[in-house]
């Protein structure tokens, strides 16, 4: 099934940095979705991407999305302690009613 | 608004012992309804999504089954459980109409020992 692929896997920052992940898919897609979640926690929706949009934001979340390049990328600015979480983007595939997760991305924020 | 509840929280059962997770969702009608497994340090994995009431579709197979006695609840089973069926379980609902965003549960930590 189709699924992302979260790169880098793991990633220790500073607080105040700025965290960028990136996420690759095979097939081509709906929409984009990326989520959140803290330890033990279940997952909570951050931002939804569409085939036919380039960028978005929300807060100090910033997502790009190039379907050339089966590709999208995960910012977010100004880091606080409390991103400290993994964060999972999932796609929709075309004809595949599925949301399909990748292994998530662990992003350790240090105070 | 709406909000998801799963329970129970936290569970350790012996291997060949059954199981049973509930989950239900307030404050909509007719949601899409998902049960999901995360191993540890991996991804999500599908195990079952529902469109009704009665209308379970398996994604895998496995020692596992699902049921939706009512509109808004969902249940995850098994018979015998297997060393392998530990994880964390997350329920999910989504709105019927499509694969937008997904509202997850807090999950259900299951230790099969």
């Amino acid at each position: 099934s189709q699924q992302g692929e979260e790169d880098p896997q793991a990633l220790s920052i500073q607080e105040g940095e700025n965290a960028t992940m990136n996420c690759s898919y095979k097939t081509s897609i709906n929409n984009l979705q990326w989520y959140r979640q803290n330890s033990g926690r279940g997952l909570v929706h951050l931002i939804l991407i569409r085939s036919n949009e380039r960028e978005k934001h929300s807060g100090r979340l910033r997502v790009t999305l190039d379907t050339s390049k089966k590709s999208s990328s995960l910012l977010i600015t100004a880091s606080r302690a409390a991103d400290t979480a993994s964060y999972f983007c999932a796609t929709v595939p075309y004809g595949n009613n599925r949301l399909a997760f990748g292994k998530g991305n662990q992003v350790v924020v240090i105070p | 608004s709406q909000t998801i509840h799963q329970w129970p929280a936290t569970l350790v059962q012996p291997v060949g012992s059954p199981l049973s997770l509930e989950c239900t969702v307030e404050g909509t009608s007719n949601p899409n309804l998902y049960w999901y497994r995360q191993a540890a340090g991996r991804g999500l994995q599908l195990l079952f999504y529902s469109v009704g009431i009665g209308q379970i579709s398996s994604e895998v197979p496995q020692n596992l089954s699902a049921s939706r006695p009512q509109d808004r609840q969902f249940i995850l089973s098994s018979k015998k459980l297997l060393l392998s069926d530990s994880g964390f379980y997350l329920c999910a609902w989504s709105v019927r109409a499509g694969w937008d965003t997904i509202y997850f549960g807090e999950g259900s930590w299951l230790t099969v020992v």
